[in-house]
């Protein structure tokens, strides 16, 4: 059971230039989730998605692009890097049954800097 | 004000310490409660959910406050493996928030010999 997969793990990118961060789970859960976290800072929602077809922003959406087509995929697209992206990036999902059994699964991080 | 706020560390305790941590959140609307833990450099996970009656697991106890709407974390005899990040995490679940996980910024534990 893989969980969550996130691709790349390590991304070095110019200013001005686009990238897919890639994220896939096979627990067939339903709310799929991506986070940045800054150093010594906690996680801030960039997007977050309940099903697919469904997204909706987070926190920080600015500078960042979501889709979600099926229930396993949720790709997050950089459209025009800039240096205050440079930071590492966590897909999670879960699968809420009820209010108190939300427990969220992340992937291993991408680690991307802006340069 | 944000929306969950954690103490801002970081702690230093010897190994056999007790130690608490706090974590306040501001939306009354949010349903369930967590703490996660992150090593550093990798992803976060869970340690323990967090209910109204207060749990414990094993050397770790939560309790939910929810009039004061405050968290907290106990950890009884503290082990070197013991330090991390402390993650507080809440899931509001209102209109169209269901299931939006918000993080405190964490608290950095370092347990020492």
């Amino acid at each position: 059971n893989a969980g969550v997969t996130q691709t790349p793990k390590f991304r070095i990118l110019k200013i001005g230039q686009s990238m897919t961060l890639q994220c896939a789970q096979d627990m067939n859960h339903n709310y799929m989730y991506w986070y940045r976290q800054d150093p010594g800072m906690g996680l801030k929602l960039i997007y977050y998605s309940v099903g697919a077809g469904i997204t909706d922003k987070g926190e920080v959406p600015n500078g960042y692009n979501v889709s979600r087509s099926t229930t396993e995929d949720f790709p997050l697209r950089l459209e025009l890097a800039a240096p205050s992206q440079t930071s590492v990036y966590f897909c999670a999902s879960s699968y809420p049954r009820d209010t108190t059994n939300t427990e969220a699964f992340f992937g291993q991080g991408t680690r991307l800097t802006v340069v | 004000r944000k929306e969950v706020e954690q103490d801002p560390g970081p702690f230093n305790v010897p190994e056999g310490a007790t130690v608490a941590f706090n974590c306040t959140y501001s939306n009354s609307a949010s349903q369930s409660f967590f703490w996660y833990r992150q090593d550093c450099r990798k992803e976060p996970k869970l340690l323990m959910s967090v209910y109204s009656s207060g749990n414990e697991d094993g050397r770790f106890t939560a309790q939910l406050n929810r009039a004061s709407q405050y968290i907290s974390l106990l950890i009884r005899d503290s082990k070197l493996s013991d330090s991390a990040t402390y993650l507080c995490v809440v899931n509001y679940a209102g209109g169209t928030s269901y299931g939006k996980l918000t993080f405190g910024q964490g608290t950095i534990l370092t347990v020492h010999p």
